[in-house]
């Protein structure tokens, strides 16, 4: 079975203080791994998707990097406005489904 | 503005009951997701519609089910409502059948239900 696990729950960062996040991922064949980022209220909006080993994607403040048994969002000087719940996802071989973690809720104080 | 588009925003309902939530997918797409989330669960997969087809199921119950019309919009009907079943329910859209870069899903805002 497809599992996926997010750490830590929650991280309380200050403004400006970089930080990772974790996901950590058991599938039978790894198709792609995706972040979503989710505001509260709101659906995930996509962020990145990752599909081999040494594959690193950026956008803004967030790099995402990925190997064979885990992903990292890294956020570099974050702001406020990055608080959210940052959400990792596989999607493995032999279906179509994605399978979730449980999610990291990120604060940034000003 | 994701652009999917989820009715109610809220429902409140009794156990026993039955209700159908909807989603309009984003312009063009033709794939349509339905995930439930729950605090202690997180976002779970429940089935998947691509151009009126069935195309993945998840682990929906067998008191929900789902259906994707002509137009593209799908609905959700979840029925013998348990106080378990309380959750958001997010509809997702894609354009194409099979997850990917070039293919991410677009969620909508959800519909939370509270069963009491």
């Amino acid at each position: 079975e497809d599992q996926v696990t997010q750490s830590p729950e929650a991280l309380r960062l200050q403004e400006g203080e970089s930080s990772s996040l974790n996901c950590s991922y058991t599938v039978s064949g790894l198709r792609g791994l995706f972040w979503y980022r989710q505001d509260p209220g709101k659906g995930p909006e996509f962020l990145f998707t990752l599909y081999s080993a040494g594959e690193e994607k950026e956008k803004e403040r967030l790099k995402a990097t990925l190997t064979k048994k885990e992903s990292f969002l890294h956020i570099t000087a974050p702001k406020p406005e990055d608080s959210a719940t940052y959400l990792c996802a596989v999607h493995a071989e032999g279906g179509n489904m994605l399978t979730f973690g449980g999610g990291t809720r990120l604060m940034v104080k000003p | 503005d994701s652009g999917v588009t989820q009715t109610p925003k809220h429902l409140i309902t009794a156990t026993g009951q039955r209700v159908t939530l909807r989603c309009s997918p984003r312009s063009g797409d033709l794939s349509v997701y339905w995930y439930q989330q729950s605090l202690d669960q997180g976002l779970q997969f429940l089935i998947q519609y691509y151009n009126g087809e069935e195309r993945a199921k998840g682990n929906i119950l067998e008191r929900f089910s789902a259906q994707q019309f002509p137009d593209l919009h799908s609905e959700l009907n979840l029925s013998s409502l348990e106080l378990g079943d309380s959750a958001l329910y997010f509809c997702a859209s894609s354009f194409g059948q099979r997850h990917s870069g070039a293919n991410v899903l677009t969620f909508g805002a959800g519909s939370r239900l509270t069963v009491l």
